[in-house]
């Protein structure tokens, strides 16, 4: 079975430009995290999606947002790029919406420079 | 604000030694997993730690989650080359999800042959 595939792997991006970054989860797997790694630092947590809805957000700023569709694939976009925003995003998959241990399958991330 | 500090930062070692990677906080977490990441990938789970003084093995790896549940360690036995790569310890909130997992900044280890 495939893992949790996410697109583009790389993309270059100019200040005050929009991105969108795409992932699907795991087959079978209704849940999406999103998750912003800076160079040097841990993940830090975005967003959570469980069928469809938001189920958690963290402290990113309103131009980030995200949505789930029904095939339970997700979207995140980053409106207005900052340099700042310049990461390493990880998307990571889970069957259920999280509250009790279960795991997280995270895919290769979208390398996103903003020059 | 949680947080989680992971000790130390950066390790270089010989293969066959031993070392042991922190991770420590003054929150209370409901359960504690450690994850590896190698460079361009995302972070692999070895394993979740969920009741306090818990001990898992896993082969040379021996993970422990402290009797408070605000901290943990990763002792590893005879590294091997193929350890290296950057160890990640993340904590669930109680009542959150563990899809928002709070993640420390990392132990980045070389074990050279």
């Amino acid at each position: 079975d495939a893992g949790v595939t996410q697109s583009p792997t790389h993309l270059i991006k100019t200040r005050g430009q929009q991105v969108t970054l795409r992932c699907s989860p795991i087959s079978g797997h209704k849940s999406v995290s999103w998750y912003q790694q800076v160079l040097g630092q841990g993940p830090q947590f975005i967003f959570q999606y469980y069928e469809k809805e938001e189920r958690g957000r963290g402290n990113f700023p309103d131009r980030f947002s995200a949505r789930q569709f029904p095939n339970y694939s997700s979207e995140l976009n980053v409106n207005a790029l900052l340099l700042g925003d310049s990461a390493l995003y990880l998307c990571a998959s889970s069957w259920g919406s999280g509250l009790t241990n279960e795991k997280l399958f995270f895919g290769s991330g979208t390398q996103l420079s903003v020059l | 604000t949680q947080l989680l500090e992971q000790s130390p930062q950066f390790l270089s070692i010989q293969e066959g030694e031993n070392l042991t990677v922190y991770c420590n906080s003054s929150s209370v977490f409901s359960s504690l997993q450690w994850y590896r990441q190698e460079p361009g990938e995302g972070p692999v789970l070895l394993v979740t730690v969920v009741t306090g003084g818990e001990v898992k093995k896993l082969k040379r790896l021996t993970f422990q989650f402290g009797d408070a549940r605000k901290d943990s360690s990763l002792h590893i036995t005879a590294a091997q080359p193929g350890d290296t790569g950057l160890y990640l310890c993340a904590g669930a909130d109680y009542g959150g999800s563990q899809g928002n997992l709070i993640f420390g900044k990392g132990t980045k280890l070389s074990v050279k042959p």
